[in-house]
């Protein structure tokens, strides 16, 4: 099967412009993640999807990110305006259970922002 | 925060096995342990679980001490592409992962 697919790979914006990164999970599986990494820190989780709906978005650092998963399939995260301290590596996850089964990550999106 | 303490770093000759320790010790009786790994510049990649049997997969073995407070993950015999962070992450059942600093565990030739 595929995997979970993201991009861009990288981006490079400027600080107050837009950026918006997209998740494709594996077919099937209704629950996706986003987690991310800012430098020198560690993978932090953001928000969790069941099909469409937010299951748990208590990661989300600020009103700044916004994430959607319109009919339950791939997930975008719009970044609006961006700031300096969002560069880092965004990580897609999927899992077709929320139970005990581990997540299928992507390659992560790289965000600079200058 | 992470509940789980590894050492920052190892070395492994390639070839031998990697034992990379966790210690867990205010695990509760429904946390799963959990082992991921990070290659350079990929997403984290899932390894192995379990709650308190032993498990082995294709990849890796998992040992769980008996009072559940520390476990290993073995890699019976380490390549350079075994060369990764390695996180153990202690999960509620259903709950997300909170990933620590790992162990930067290098296999050298």
């Amino acid at each position: 099967e595929a995997g979970v697919t993201q991009f861009p790979s990288h981006s490079v914006i400027e600080k107050g412009q837009t950026v918006t990164l997209r998740c494709d999970p594996i077919s099937g599986h209704d629950n996706l993640y986003w987690y991310r990494r800012v430098m020198g820190k560690e993978i932090k989780f953001l928000l969790h999807f069941v099909k469409e709906s937010k299951q748990d978005e208590s990661g989300m650092p600020n009103n700044r990110f916004l994430a959607e998963r319109t009919g339950g399939t791939y997930s975008t995260l719009k970044v609006q305006p961006a700031e300096l301290e969002d560069s880092g590596v965004y990580f897609c996850a999927s899992s077709r259970y929320v139970a005990e089964d581990g997540y299928t990550f992507g390659s992560g999106t790289r965000l600079t922002v200058v | 925060d992470a509940k789980t303490t590894q050492p920052p770093s190892m070395d492994c000759a390639e070839g031998r096995a990697a034992n990379l320790p966790c210690n867990h010790s205010t695990i509760s009786g429904n946390e799963y342990v959990y082992w991921y790994r990070q290659i350079h510049s990929q997403g984290p990649q899932y390894i192995i679980h379990g709650l308190k049997n032993n498990e082995t997969n294709e990849m890796a073995s998992l040992i769980i001490t008996e009072d559940r407070k520390s476990s290993t993950l073995i890699l019976p015999h380490a390549t350079l592409r075994d060369t990764a962070v390695y996180y153990c992450i202690v999960r509620p059942y259903g709950q997300n992962f909170v990933f620590g600093p790992g162990t930067r565990l290098s296999v050298l030739p």
